[in-house]
């Protein structure tokens, strides 16, 4: 059973906030959340990773909820290379789990 | 570093023929990881690599394919004899430390079995 569940699509106009959703209500207390996306026809790219404080980085900010069920991803400024397959993942750390992608959010960013 | 490197970046062949794919991690990072991308199946681990040794092999799909790790710099992945649903894209990619630590994907190898 997937841990994490993602809407297949969404569109975005460029130069606005692109909020992803992530579900995780069945995630342990110690497994991480992941995100990682896939610009087409290239290997995916690590983004950001979190467990329960929000997060951010150079390139977006993740939200987790207090209860720790679901997660945003945020890019502040999207732009036309952001149009990606973003995946949410959740890892235990230090743990025997495997970096499994699954079927993630196509993001497409319109002009 | 210039990253994780792969190579050929596309690659077509006859059914039946020896197809070699090979990766190059990035220095100093001890996890290797082969993934392979179909449209119907997406990202697939194939098998993993910690120090050079193979860990895991349960996503290989058939004794068709294998994969070797000589050193910490090199690895292969090999089909023989190829069919044309091994038609994929396939990824190496590489950690320091493990799945949690950030992974570092290679820009493939598109792999045409005609």
């Amino acid at each position: 059973d997937a841990k994490t569940t993602q809407p297949p699509s969404m569109d975005c106009a460029e130069g606005r906030a692109a909020n992803l959703p992530c579900n995780h209500s069945t995630i342990s207390g110690n497994e991480y959340v992941y995100w990682y996306r896939q610009i087409h026809s290239q290997g995916p790219q690590y983004i950001i990773h979190g467990l329960k404080n929000n997060e951010t980085n150079e390139m977006a900010s993740l939200i987790i909820t207090e209860d720790r069920k679901s997660s945003t991803l945020i890019l502040p400024h999207a732009t036309l290379r952001d149009t990606a397959v973003y995946y949410c993942i959740a890892l235990t750390q230090g743990g025997s789990e495997k970096l499994v992608f699954g079927k993630g959010t196509k993001l497409t960013v319109n002009p | 570093d210039a990253g994780v490197i792969q190579s050929p970046r596309h690659e077509v062949t006859e059914m039946g023929q020896e197809v070699t794919l090979r990766c190059k991690p990035i220095s100093g990072h001890d996890y290797l990881f082969w993934y392979r991308q179909t449209m119907m199946r997406g990202l697939e681990l194939l098998i993993y690599f910690n120090n050079n040794v193979p860990i895991d092999d349960s996503g290989m799909p058939e004794d068709r394919f294998s994969a070797k790790m000589p050193n910490a710099s090199f690895s292969t992945l090999k089909i023989q004899p190829s069919e044309p649903r091994d038609s994929a894209v396939y990824f190496c990619a590489s950690t320091l430390g493990g799945w949690d630590t950030e992974a570092f994907f290679g820009q493939g190898t598109r792999l045409t079995v005609v």
